[in-house]
């Protein structure tokens, strides 16, 4: 079946550092594939999303590269900032266009210093 | 503005109490599902419905059951709560065209049972 592996957290930076957090993921077919993000006592938020090999999704500075060759879709900032810190999931869309069921990593945290 | 509620936010409940959690959306989304996240596991669907009188089962449904009686509820019941299902869920909803399957959450009902 479908899975999305990420990397353990959690993850610790200072302000103004790079961020990277890796996803790859087991799917059939062309899934689409999604970064959310979980504040402090908050729902998930869509943070930025790609349907296709190739795409790049964006969102507030954060960017991910859909990669069907490493089947692999890395989360990047370039400077994060302190407001950063949350809860990220890496998700795929399944294949069963009647579930739709959202196929999630287990998340990983990261902690911005100032 | 667009958005999915959940009630309660926080439960404590004991073993074989019967509850409910509500969910409401009132984006017009035919697509509603319920998820759970527990620690190292991410996110696991539990069951999902396609419309009004459409539900189906997810990975995880034992120990639950839903309705869909009207389009904007989708209510999740535990007719009889073991201490497995003290757990963080999440309501979830989106249209039912498109391939992109982008969802949008609730904030989250915190349930413990004792």
């Amino acid at each position: 079946g479908d899975s999305v592996t990420q990397m353990e957290g959690p993850v610790t930076l200072s302000e103004e550092a790079f961020l990277t957090i890796n996803c790859t993921y087991t799917a059939t077919g062309y899934p689409s594939l999604f970064w959310y993000v979980q504040y402090p006592g908050e729902g998930l938020q869509l943070l930025l999303k790609a349907t296709k090999a190739d795409d790049k999704g964006s969102n507030k500075g954060f960017e991910a590269t859909y990669r069907k060759e490493t089947t692999s879709f890395h989360l990047e900032k370039g400077s994060v900032q302190v407001s950063d810190s949350a809860v990220y999931f890496c998700a795929l869309s399944g294949t069963d266009t009647g579930r739709r069921a959202l196929t999630f990593g287990s998340g990983t945290r990261l902690q911005v210093q100032p | 503005e667009a958005q999915v509620t959940q009630n309660p936010r926080y439960l404590i409940t004991v073993t074989g109490k019967k509850l409910t959690v509500t969910c409401s959306q009132n984006m017009n989304h035919e697509y509603m599902s319920w998820y759970r996240q527990d620690p190292g596991l991410g996110l696991r669907q539990i069951y999902y419905s396609m419309n009004v009188e459409v539900t189906d089962k997810g990975d995880v449904p034992e120990g639950y059951k839903v309705s869909r009686k009207e389009k904007r509820n989708f209510p999740l019941i535990l007719e009889s709560p073991s201490p497995n299902q003290t757990s963080l869920y999440f309501c979830a909803s989106s249209v039912s065209t498109g391939a992109n399957y982008e969802q949008y959450f609730g904030p989250g009902t915190r349930l413990t049972v004792t």
